[in-house]
Protein backbone atom coordinates (compact mmCIF):
# COMPACT_ATOMS: atom_id res chain seq x y z
CA UNK A 1 0.00 0.00 0.00
CA UNK A 2 1.49 2.92 -1.18
CA UNK A 3 1.78 5.73 1.41
CA UNK A 4 3.79 8.02 4.37
CA UNK A 5 4.06 6.34 7.49
CA UNK A 6 4.97 8.91 10.47
CA UNK A 7 5.71 7.75 13.60
CA UNK A 8 5.13 7.94 16.71
CA UNK A 9 1.81 8.89 16.31
CA UNK A 10 1.80 10.60 19.89
CA UNK A 11 4.95 11.32 21.93
CA UNK A 12 5.12 13.44 25.40
CA UNK A 13 8.83 15.17 26.13
CA UNK A 14 10.68 16.74 29.15
CA UNK A 15 12.18 20.42 28.81
CA UNK A 16 15.56 20.03 27.43
CA UNK A 17 15.33 16.61 25.51
CA UNK A 18 15.44 16.23 21.98
CA UNK A 19 13.02 14.07 20.04
CA UNK A 20 12.91 12.28 16.42
CA UNK A 21 10.16 12.18 14.45
CA UNK A 22 10.14 9.59 11.91
CA UNK A 23 9.04 10.09 8.20
CA UNK A 24 8.88 7.30 5.77
CA UNK A 25 7.67 6.88 2.13
CA UNK A 26 7.14 4.52 -0.73
CA UNK A 27 5.48 6.94 -3.29
CA UNK A 28 9.30 7.25 -4.81
CA UNK A 29 8.85 11.25 -4.38
CA UNK A 30 11.75 13.10 -4.63
CA UNK A 31 10.82 16.21 -2.78
CA UNK A 32 9.80 15.66 1.11
CA UNK A 33 8.38 18.78 3.54
CA UNK A 34 7.88 19.06 7.34
CA UNK A 35 5.41 21.31 8.12
CA UNK A 36 4.13 22.32 11.87
CA UNK A 37 0.46 22.81 12.36
CA UNK A 38 -0.51 24.97 15.93
CA UNK A 39 -4.41 25.42 16.55
CA UNK A 40 -5.83 28.52 14.90
CA UNK A 41 -3.02 28.32 12.34
CA UNK A 42 -2.10 27.35 9.00
CA UNK A 43 0.60 24.82 8.38
CA UNK A 44 4.02 26.29 8.58
CA UNK A 45 7.24 25.01 6.55
CA UNK A 46 10.00 23.61 8.78
CA UNK A 47 12.34 22.51 6.16
CA UNK A 48 12.29 20.63 3.01
CA UNK A 49 14.34 18.59 0.98
CA UNK A 50 13.93 17.89 -3.27
CA UNK A 51 16.68 15.49 -3.46
CA UNK A 52 19.04 12.51 -1.14
CA UNK A 53 21.72 14.69 0.75
CA UNK A 54 20.28 17.98 0.55
CA UNK A 55 17.73 19.67 2.27
CA UNK A 56 17.18 23.37 2.77
CA UNK A 57 15.11 25.57 6.08
CA UNK A 58 11.42 26.57 5.65
CA UNK A 59 10.24 29.18 7.19
CA UNK A 60 10.23 28.39 11.29
CA UNK A 61 13.67 26.03 10.83
CA UNK A 62 15.03 27.55 14.57
CA UNK A 63 15.37 24.63 16.85
CA UNK A 64 14.96 22.09 14.37
CA UNK A 65 16.91 19.54 12.29
CA UNK A 66 16.54 16.96 9.52
CA UNK A 67 18.77 14.53 7.18
CA UNK A 68 17.60 12.75 3.79
CA UNK A 69 20.47 10.19 3.75
CA UNK A 70 18.10 7.83 1.74
CA UNK A 71 15.38 8.82 -0.76
CA UNK A 72 12.48 7.20 1.13
CA UNK A 73 13.11 8.66 4.27
CA UNK A 74 13.11 12.68 5.79
CA UNK A 75 13.65 12.26 9.78
CA UNK A 76 12.60 15.71 11.93
CA UNK A 77 14.51 15.92 14.90
CA UNK A 78 13.36 19.18 17.66
CA UNK A 79 15.99 19.95 19.26
CA UNK A 80 15.72 21.88 22.94
CA UNK A 81 16.48 24.43 21.50
CA UNK A 82 13.04 25.07 19.73
CA UNK A 83 11.24 27.07 22.68
CA UNK A 84 7.83 26.21 22.15
CA UNK A 85 8.03 22.65 20.48
CA UNK A 86 4.25 21.31 21.02
CA UNK A 87 2.72 20.95 18.19
CA UNK A 88 1.10 18.55 15.48
CA UNK A 89 3.79 17.60 12.53
CA UNK A 90 2.82 16.66 9.57
CA UNK A 91 5.58 15.14 6.99
CA UNK A 92 4.46 15.86 3.40
CA UNK A 93 5.57 14.56 -0.26
CA UNK A 94 5.28 16.03 -3.74
CA UNK A 95 6.60 14.49 -6.92
CA UNK A 96 6.02 12.30 -9.55
CA UNK A 97 6.62 8.44 -9.20
CA UNK A 98 6.77 8.01 -12.83
CA UNK A 99 9.66 8.99 -14.74
CA UNK A 100 8.89 12.08 -17.08
CA UNK A 101 5.40 12.42 -15.71
CA UNK A 102 4.29 15.78 -14.45
CA UNK A 103 4.55 16.64 -10.83
CA UNK A 104 0.91 18.28 -10.38
CA UNK A 105 2.31 20.36 -7.42
CA UNK A 106 -0.56 17.94 -5.09
CA UNK A 107 1.24 17.70 -1.40
CA UNK A 108 0.62 13.93 0.08
CA UNK A 109 0.72 13.52 3.71
CA UNK A 110 1.07 11.59 6.38
CA UNK A 111 -1.28 11.17 8.97
CA UNK A 112 0.98 13.28 11.61
CA UNK A 113 2.69 13.10 14.64
CA UNK A 114 1.38 14.86 18.39
CA UNK A 115 4.59 16.14 20.39
CA UNK A 116 3.47 17.70 23.65
CA UNK A 117 6.66 18.88 26.36
CA UNK A 118 5.59 18.33 29.64
CA UNK B 1 6.15 36.57 0.29
CA UNK B 2 3.06 35.29 -0.19
CA UNK B 3 0.16 35.84 2.05
CA UNK B 4 -3.32 33.89 1.96
CA UNK B 5 -6.01 34.86 4.45
CA UNK B 6 -9.33 32.57 4.62
CA UNK B 7 -12.73 33.65 6.14
CA UNK B 8 -14.62 32.43 7.81
CA UNK B 9 -12.51 30.77 10.47
CA UNK B 10 -15.59 28.59 11.28
CA UNK B 11 -18.95 27.83 10.04
CA UNK B 12 -21.97 25.52 10.80
CA UNK B 13 -24.30 24.81 8.50
CA UNK B 14 -27.74 22.56 8.00
CA UNK B 15 -27.19 19.57 6.20
CA UNK B 16 -28.37 20.40 2.61
CA UNK B 17 -26.90 23.44 2.82
CA UNK B 18 -24.45 25.21 0.31
CA UNK B 19 -21.20 26.38 2.28
CA UNK B 20 -19.07 28.70 1.04
CA UNK B 21 -15.37 29.06 1.78
CA UNK B 22 -13.04 32.36 0.70
CA UNK B 23 -9.37 32.88 0.56
CA UNK B 24 -7.17 35.52 -0.98
CA UNK B 25 -3.74 35.81 -1.81
CA UNK B 26 -1.08 38.35 -2.49
CA UNK B 27 1.96 37.02 -4.96
CA UNK B 28 0.76 37.17 -8.22
CA UNK B 29 2.95 34.48 -9.36
CA UNK B 30 1.38 31.87 -7.62
CA UNK B 31 -0.62 29.69 -9.67
CA UNK B 32 -1.62 26.79 -8.18
CA UNK B 33 -4.57 27.06 -5.49
CA UNK B 34 -5.28 23.60 -3.84
CA UNK B 35 -7.89 22.69 -1.25
CA UNK B 36 -7.16 20.39 1.29
CA UNK B 37 -9.44 18.89 4.41
CA UNK B 38 -8.53 17.32 6.97
CA UNK B 39 -10.26 15.17 9.38
CA UNK B 40 -9.55 14.88 13.04
CA UNK B 41 -6.30 13.37 14.45
CA UNK B 42 -5.80 13.03 10.29
CA UNK B 43 -3.22 14.77 7.90
CA UNK B 44 -5.03 16.81 5.23
CA UNK B 45 -5.78 15.39 2.06
CA UNK B 46 -6.32 17.40 -1.52
CA UNK B 47 -9.77 17.77 -2.34
CA UNK B 48 -9.97 19.82 -5.42
CA UNK B 49 -7.43 22.49 -6.71
CA UNK B 50 -7.24 24.76 -9.84
CA UNK B 51 -4.91 26.30 -12.06
CA UNK B 52 -4.51 29.86 -12.68
CA UNK B 53 -5.50 29.34 -16.34
CA UNK B 54 -9.01 28.10 -15.46
CA UNK B 55 -11.64 30.20 -13.46
CA UNK B 56 -13.97 27.55 -12.37
CA UNK B 57 -13.65 23.91 -11.63
CA UNK B 58 -16.07 21.17 -10.56
CA UNK B 59 -16.09 17.77 -8.88
CA UNK B 60 -19.48 16.34 -7.97
CA UNK B 61 -20.89 18.69 -5.21
CA UNK B 62 -17.47 20.65 -4.69
CA UNK B 63 -16.54 23.22 -7.01
CA UNK B 64 -13.57 26.48 -7.01
CA UNK B 65 -13.69 29.78 -8.44
CA UNK B 66 -10.45 31.80 -8.97
CA UNK B 67 -10.47 35.53 -9.89
CA UNK B 68 -6.77 36.04 -10.77
CA UNK B 69 -7.02 40.08 -11.43
CA UNK B 70 -8.80 40.19 -7.49
CA UNK B 71 -6.22 37.94 -6.40
CA UNK B 72 -9.13 35.22 -4.54
CA UNK B 73 -10.38 32.18 -5.07
CA UNK B 74 -13.34 30.30 -2.89
CA UNK B 75 -14.84 26.59 -2.35
CA UNK B 76 -18.04 25.85 -2.82
CA UNK B 77 -19.69 22.59 -1.05
CA UNK B 78 -23.33 21.87 -2.63
CA UNK B 79 -26.11 19.74 -0.48
CA UNK B 80 -23.84 19.32 2.54
CA UNK B 81 -23.20 16.11 4.58
CA UNK B 82 -22.53 14.99 8.22
CA UNK B 83 -19.00 13.90 6.61
CA UNK B 84 -18.36 17.05 5.10
CA UNK B 85 -17.79 18.25 8.53
CA UNK B 86 -13.84 18.78 9.00
CA UNK B 87 -11.38 21.61 8.56
CA UNK B 88 -10.81 23.21 4.83
CA UNK B 89 -7.24 24.36 4.26
CA UNK B 90 -6.98 27.03 0.99
CA UNK B 91 -3.13 27.24 -0.40
CA UNK B 92 -1.31 29.39 -2.87
CA UNK B 93 1.25 27.58 -4.51
CA UNK B 94 4.29 27.97 -7.07
CA UNK B 95 7.11 26.72 -8.54
CA UNK B 96 10.31 28.18 -6.97
CA UNK B 97 13.98 27.00 -7.36
CA UNK B 98 12.76 23.06 -8.18
CA UNK B 99 10.15 23.18 -5.40
CA UNK B 100 6.25 23.66 -4.48
CA UNK B 101 6.02 26.89 -2.39
CA UNK B 102 2.95 26.63 -0.56
CA UNK B 103 1.59 29.34 1.48
CA UNK B 104 -1.46 27.74 3.72
CA UNK B 105 -4.47 30.02 4.69
CA UNK B 106 -5.16 29.74 8.36
CA UNK B 107 -7.95 27.32 8.46
CA UNK B 108 -11.95 26.77 8.39
CA UNK B 109 -13.49 24.27 10.73
CA UNK B 110 -17.05 23.55 8.83
CA UNK B 111 -20.05 22.06 10.82
CA UNK B 112 -22.77 20.23 9.91
CA UNK B 113 -25.64 19.52 11.75
CA UNK B 114 -27.54 16.71 10.71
Amino acid sequence: DGGITQSPKYLFRKEGQNVTLSCEQNLNHDAMYWYRQDPGQGLRLIYYSQIVNDFQKGDIAEGYSVSREKKESFPLTVTSAQKNPTAFYLCATTGSSERGALNTGELFFGEGSRLTVL
Amino acid sequence: GENVEQHPSTLSVQEGDSAVIKCTYSDSASNYFPWYKQELGKGPQLIIDIRSNVGEKKDQRIAVTLNKTAKHFSLHITETQPEDSAVYFCAASKTSGGYQKVTFGTGTKLQVIP
